[in-house]
């Protein structure tokens, strides 16, 4: 057990829909980051956040957003969804930057 | 570029040794690291190494980088049952440390 929690663990929706996603980081991170997880990409990094600033963006449409809260909760926030957004999405903490602990992910599926 | 590639199988018998290799691009990276991944489970960090150094040992697992040839490998020795699962490479990226990652390889170990 990491210590980053993410809910829900599964997540069935229909396309067109908006869903978010949420991220409680290990006690006393400021670091989070999101990656998406797919068949055909791998693991791809998608936003970073740290004490409540964004930080880092890497490859994330412009249909998903994130923010990072007071108490440091993350949630990623997928509009108008694609079938091809289906993945796995994982979150992880970090202290420092240096090593990053990934939480278990929520499962993604577009119908 | 930035692709990290590695082979995607690799199959041993149990108590042999595993060798997963790995590639990176960015001669920059000042930590690669070593991940693993369960069937339905999140990443786990396994080990990583700093750009300064050839190799780490820590207990079966053992992590050689050639940084003339950006070269990073993984050896577990004695490989138990329980090892089997898709191990990837890391390279992190830039200061904020996003991680830029292969696509796995997933080791099996027959008994």
């Amino acid at each position: 057990d990491s210590g980053v929690t993410q809910t829900p663990k599964h997540l069935i929706t229909a396309t067109g829909q908006r869903v978010t996603l949420r991220c409680s980081p290990r006690s006393g991170d400021l670091s989070v980051y999101w990656y998406q997880q797919s068949l055909d990409q791998g693991l791809q990094f998608l936003i970073q956040y740290y004490n409540g600033e964004e930080r880092a963006k890497g490859n994330i449409l412009e249909r998903f957003s994130a923010q990072q809260f007071p108490d440091l909760h993350s949630e990623l926030n997928l509009s108008s969804l694609e079938l091809g957004d289906s993945a796995l999405y994982f979150c992880a903490s970090s202290p420092s930057g240096r090593f990053q602990y990934f939480g278990p992910g929520t499962r993604l599926t577009v119908t | 570029g930035e692709d990290v590639e590695q082979s995607l199988f690799l199959s041993v018998r149990e108590g042999d040794s595993s060798v997963i290799n790995c590639t990176y691009t960015d001669s920059s990276s000042t930590y690669l690291y070593w991940y693993k991944q369960e069937p339905g489970a999140g990443l786990q960090l396994l080990t990583y190494i700093f750009s300064n150094m050839d190799m780490k040992q820590d207990q079966r697992l053992t992590v050689l980088l050639n940084k003339k040839d950006k070269h990073l490998s993984l050896r577990i020795a004695d490989t138990q049952t329980g090892d089997s699962a898709i191990y990837f490479c890391a390279e992190s990226k830039g200061s904020q440390g996003n991680l830029i990652f292969g696509k796995g390889t997933k080791l099996s170990v027959k008994p």
